[in-house]
């Protein structure tokens, strides 16, 4: 099947600095990506969905100013975390969808563990 | 915004009995997904069930759906310790999938 990769998998940062999180599809072209987040022992929250070529489309609550999402080309999708606090550490996930033939498929990222001191 | 629940939250067996985790939803689909997560890692998709679909099977997984009621079920039969895991069913909204709170499956041997 697709492979999705995300970089790097786990960071740890300071409070007030900013993180880059790559999310790329290594085998086929995606138009759309997914950014989820996920709290401990909770589900995924979608955060956004990110459109080649286009501005992100963001879910409500989610600030579009400190989740900075760039879909440069094909294959990257990046997520910026703006001015990182605390509250912000969490298991952030990507997804890429892929046309299969006859339907979409949507293929997850490894995760990426942030963790905000 | 979540748009399954899915139910128990936490499902504790021994190894070698059957697992059933149930998820309902919100609004009308074309499909539902479960999908399973090891802790600390990303998603792995078990199996797909389109709505015209009331049960479909795949090795030890069985799952179905009940489109009237908006919910699905997923069993795992014979379970083992690998199959402890979190285990989140998801529907489409939009071209996003939505996923459920999820249940936390774990095996003893």
């Amino acid at each position: 099947g697709a492979v999705v990769s995300q970089h790097p998998s786990r960071v740890i940062c300071k409070s007030g600095t900013s993180v880059k999180i790559e999310c790329r599809s290594l085998d086929f072209q995606a138009t759309t990506m997914f950014w989820y987040r996920q709290f401990p022992k909770k589900s995924l929250m979608l955060m956004a969905t990110s459109n080649e070529g286009s501005k992100a489309t963001y879910e409500q609550g989610v600030e579009k100013d400190k989740f900075l999402i760039n879909h440069a080309s094909l294959t990257l999708s990046t997520l910026t975390v703006t001015s990182a606090h605390p509250e912000d550490s969490s298991f952030y996930i990507c997804s890429a969808r892929d046309w299969q033939g006859n339907s979409y498929e949507q293929y997850f990222g490894p995760g990426t563990r942030l963790t905000v001191t | 915004s979540q748009q399954g629940e899915e139910d128990p939250q936490a499902l504790s067996i021994q190894e070698g009995e059957n697992a059933t985790m149930n998820c309902s939803y919100k609004t009308s689909i074309n499909n539902l997904q479960w999908y399973r997560q090891n802790s600390g890692r990303g998603l792995v998709h078990l199996i797909l069930i389109r709505s015209n679909e009331r049960e479909k099977h795949s090795g030890r997984l069985r799952v179905t759906l009940d489109t009237s009621k908006k919910s699905s079920s997923l069993l795992i039969t014979a379970s083992r310790a690998a199959d402890t895991a979190s285990y989140f069913c998801a529907t489409a909204s939009g071209t996003a999938l939505i996923f459920g709170k999820g249940t936390t499956l774990s095996v003893s041997s």
